[in-house]
């Protein structure tokens, strides 16, 4: 069964860094893009930033783009979301989730449950 | 960008009724098309992609049609599990956008 365990969120001050987390189980993990989407409190989703299976290609929308990384760890089944210069705005549930693998590479086959980010004084 | 919209922004529908939900993008996507249903507190679920292929385990009264920049889910007959939010998302172009996504709720 394929599982997520996302860690890392809290709430944060305007200016300040969180690292997410984002641990697979049952796949092999490094045959598979990876990505983040978000969805601020009652509004819709936005993804965020995707990473290829062996990390030579990352994407990330323009509005994060300077201000957040996204890496793996093929050997440790992980992925990683490090948020810099945060802002109110991207105060959201960020999820972790996985493509379908070979001929639908672009598509979210499997969502993590989320992790709450809070921007806010 | 791609912009993605979705109409109507809320559908009211009696159980067992069929619901009709429509799609539009700013420009052609082809088929690089998904729909995904959202309930509260949870992640979102896959329903189709390819604009028409259902998803591993998705019922088969819903389905999806449509290509170009013109895309419609339909649900033919109104379950009790089905009463949700539903967000299309294009996957043609980078950055993947995702409409505002219609509510469907009971009439």
């Amino acid at each position: 069964e394929v599982q997520f365990v996302e860690s890392g969120g809290g709430l944060v001050q305007p200016g300040g860094s969180l690292r997410l987390s984002c641990g697979a189980s049952g796949f092999t993990f490094s045959n598979y893009w990876m990505s983040w989407v978000r969805q601020p409190p009652g509004k819709g989703l936005e993804w965020v930033a995707n990473i290829k299976q062996d990390g030579t290609e990352k994407y990330y929308v323009d509005s994060v783009k300077g201000r957040f990384t996204i890496s793996r760890d093929n050997a440790k089944n992980l992925v990683y979301l490090q948020m810099n210069s945060l802002r109110a705005e991207d105060t959201a549930v960020y999820y972790c989730a996985r493509d379908g693998g070979e001929g639908v590479q672009r598509i979210i086959f499997y969502w993590g449950q989320g992790t709450l980010v809070t921007v806010s004084s | 960008e791609i912009v993605m919209t979705q109409s109507p922004a809320t559908l009211s529908v009696s159980p067992g009724e069929r619901a009709t939900l429509s799609c539009r993008a700013s420009q052609s996507i082809r088929s690089n098309l998904v729909w995904y249903q959202q309930k509260p507190g949870q992640a979102p679920r896959l329903l189709i992609y390819g604009a028409s292929t259902r998803a591993s385990g998705i019922p088969a009264r819903f389905s999806g049609s449509g290509s170009g920049t013109e895309f419609t889910l339909t649900i033919g007959s109104l379950q009790s599990e089905d009463f949700a939010v539903y967000y299309c998302q294009q996957y043609n172009n980078w950055p993947f956008t995702f409409g505002p996504g219609t509510k469907v709720d009971i009439k």
